[in-house]
């Protein structure tokens, strides 16, 4: 079964620039997650959706950044404008019920130049 | 609220010796603990979780963990090491009721050395 998909893997751009990162949660699964892994900070959820509804963007970091849902099967996180202090990994995660174990994918490596 | 200690940011055994990672846990409620293996490059993989059953928990690639109330920890073991479980782990704790977000430790890198 295919898991959780992202793109692009690697992302590297100038300052400035708008971003957009995509993300395919596993077919079935209700929950939708936007994390953001860097040295300093670890681990940070971002947003999470359920059922393509937004319910906590407590840790979206300030209004360049922005997440969507148009469906059940792709997100988007997007940054505009980026800033070099946003390269991190992002990662998506995907769980079915509550409950349900998160399940990550490969997230993708962003550099602002 | 609810947060995980790892209490050892680097772990380094050798391969065939036994492997102990620790985690801490504070939380007002009984809560949902699991153990997540991150490889270079790669996303997060679930090793095993618990979520009120049994205290003690078995998890893929022999690893498991035992639930202490009584010490607030989670501690991940496996009897012995293998060269592929080189990487990152993180202790994560979940707040009961239905709740979706996760609280991740900082890490414990494990480094196997043959």
């Amino acid at each position: 079964d295919a898991g959780v998909i992202q793109s692009p893997r690697h992302e590297v751009t100038e300052m400035g620039q708008e971003v957009t990162l995509r993300c395919k949660p596993i077919s079935g699964h209700d929950y939708l997650f936007w994390y953001r892994q860097t040295m300093m900070r670890g681990l940070e959820l971002l947003i999470y959706f359920n059922n393509n509804v937004p319910i906590d963007d407590s840790g979206m970091p300030e209004d360049r950044f922005s997440a969507k849902m148009p469906n059940a099967s792709f997100s988007t996180l997007k940054i505009q404008p980026s800033e070099p202090r946003d390269s991190a990994v992002y990662f998506c995660a995907s769980s079915g019920q509550s409950n349900q174990p998160q399940h990550f994918g490969d997230g993708t490596r962003l550099s602002i130049l | 609220a609810q947060s995980v200690t790892q209490l050892d940011s680097h772990v380094s055994v050798s391969e065939g010796t036994p492997v102990l990672l620790r985690c801490n846990y504070s939380s007002s409620y009984s809560p949902s603990l699991f153990w997540y293996v991150q490889h270079p490059n790669k996303g997060l993989q679930l090793l095993l979780k618990y979520t009120s059953a049994a205290t003690l928990v078995k998890g893929i690639n022999g690893f498991e963990a035992e639930f202490k109330k009584s010490e607030t920890s989670f501690h991940l073991t496996k009897p012995s090491a293998h060269m592929s479980d080189a990487a990152e782990y993180f202790c994560v704790v979940r707040a009961p009721g239905g709740a979706q977000k996760l609280v991740f430790g900082q890490g414990t890198r494990l480094t196997i050395n043959p």
